[in-house]
């Protein structure tokens, strides 16, 4: 198994760009999440799918887009990238009440300019 | 909503024990994980605790106390590779995680 898998690592965007980072996971998992990580301030949560056709919104979910057509995939797409977006992106999935709680892919690293 | 405290930095010793807090305010949860984290690296899970007290779990153990609002995780007999981020977070309703800001352990020679 691959696990949950994150596409590109790293990324360079202009300001005013859109693009979509893409994630995939491989364990049936119905619980998909995409999380940023800044200096000082933990992961926070974007957006989050509780099944295929069903997401909502977390607690930064402004300036980012978010489907899940399939149980497998999750892209999180920036609409119009601003230099605040400057992050690390980690996407995880989870079975209901596991107890290993979240695996996370290994991340972008997402430069705005 | 969740407040969760973590120390922002410690630095220990090879060989010593440390000891990483995390209290939090919340109005309830089902349990605390807690994440090892290296720089450049994704999360990894280390330890999870529902009930209070103390989880086991060779040189790492968690503990846990509803009634205070905290938890700790306790490292033994440090090794240069347990150099790395510590993520307190609490699991919430709909399965959602919420992480305290990490605490960043430096173990030196």
């Amino acid at each position: 198994n691959a696990g949950v898998t994150q596409t590109p690592k790293f990324q360079v965007l202009k300001t005013g760009q859109s693009m979509t980072l893409q994630c995939a996971q491989d364990m049936n998992h119905e619980y998909m999440s995409w999380y940023r990580q800044d200096p000082g301030m933990g992961l926070r949560l974007i957006h989050y799918s509780v099944g295929a056709g069903i997401t909502d919104q977390g607690e930064v979910p402004n300036g980012y887009n978010v489907s899940r057509s399939t149980t497998e995939d999750f892209p999180l797409r920036l609409l119009s990238a601003a230099p605040s977006q400057t992050s690390v992106y980690f996407c995880a999935s989870s079975s209901y009440g596991d107890r290993h709680g979240y695996t996370f892919g290994s991340g972008t690293r997402l430069t705005v300019v | 909503g969740q407040n969760i405290d973590q120390p922002t930095e410690m630095t220990a010793t090879e060989g010593a024990i440390v000891q990483i807090n995390c209290t939090y305010q919340t109005s309830g949860f089902n349990g605390l994980f807690w994440y090892q984290q290296h720089a450049g690296e994704a999360p990894t899970f280390l330890s999870y605790n529902v009930l209070d007290g103390l989880e086991e779990k060779g040189r790492f153990s968690s503990f846990l106390s509803r009634s205070k609002g905290y938890s700790y995780l306790l490292l033994k007999e440090l090794q240069m590779k347990d150099s790395a981020s510590y993520l307190c977070a609490l699991w919430g309703a709909g399965n959602m995680l919420t992480f305290g800001g990490g605490t960043r352990l430096m173990v030196k020679p």
